[in-house]
């Protein structure tokens, strides 16, 4: 069974401090990790998707990069308005179904 | 892009109901999803509704209590049947953004906040 664990579960940060999300997986044959991110009382927003291990998105201050295990999101001198759930997900096989981890709750501080 | 509509945005429920959702899309879709959030949870897949053709459902999920409506390639209704306080959650409707099937790129509506009590 396909399995995806995010941490820190929250993660408090002061505005311009920089840090990184984590998301590690368990799957057979991934076919591809995503990244999204959820502002309360919105559904989820597709940031990213990662095919391969080394490969790197970036989209203004965040980054995410893929290994065989696990997924960063990194967070260059954030602002209050990212702010947010950032959920990672996985498909893999032939199967399309994602599978997500619980999210991590991000909060900038000014 | 795809811009989608849920209703109800929220609502609160006595235990023994059946509540319907809706969710209409601004564009022709082949697949819609359903996804439940709950509390402290991973999003997970109810099931997959494709147009003319039954809904398939993932596994813990039984379509006696999750009945799923595909009328046309914009439209879907989920319905929450015979509730408990076990099913309040937010439910999600979601279709894919892509133009290539199954790439997991999702466009997800606002969702649906049931409180069944």
């Amino acid at each position: 069974e396909d399995q995806v664990t995010q941490s820190p579960e929250a993660l408090r940060l002061q505005e311009g401090e920089s840090s990184s999300l984590n998301c590690s997986y368990t799957v057979s044959g991934l076919r591809g990790l995503f990244w999204y991110r959820q502002d309360p009382g919105k559904g989820p927003e597709f940031l990213f998707t990662l095919y391969s291990a080394g490969e790197e998105k970036e989209k203004e201050r965040l980054k995410a990069t893929l290994t065989k295990k696990e997924s960063f999101l990194h967070i260059t001198a954030p602002k209050p308005e990212d702010s947010a759930t950032y959920l990672c997900a996985v498909q893999a096989g032939s199967n399309y179904k994602l599978t997500f981890g619980k999210g991590t709750l991000l909060t900038v501080n000014p | 892009s795809a811009v989608i509509s849920q209703k109800p945005s929220r609502d609160i429920c006595q235990r023994g109901t059946s509540l319907t959702i809706q969710c209409q899309v601004d564009s022709q879709v082949t697949m819609m999803f359903w996804y439940r959030q709950q509390p402290g949870q991973s999003l997970t897949l109810i099931a997959t509704a494709n147009q003319g053709s039954e809904a398939t459902y993932e596994s813990g999920f039984v379509i006696d209590k999750f009945p799923i409506s595909r009328p046309n390639l914009t439209f879907s209704t989920l319905t929450v049947s015979n509730m408990s306080p076990e099913d309040s959650s937010i439910y999600l409707c979601s279709v894919e953004g892509g133009m290539t099937p199954n790439t997991g790129e999702l466009f997800f509506g606002e969702g649906s906040r049931l409180t069944v009590l």
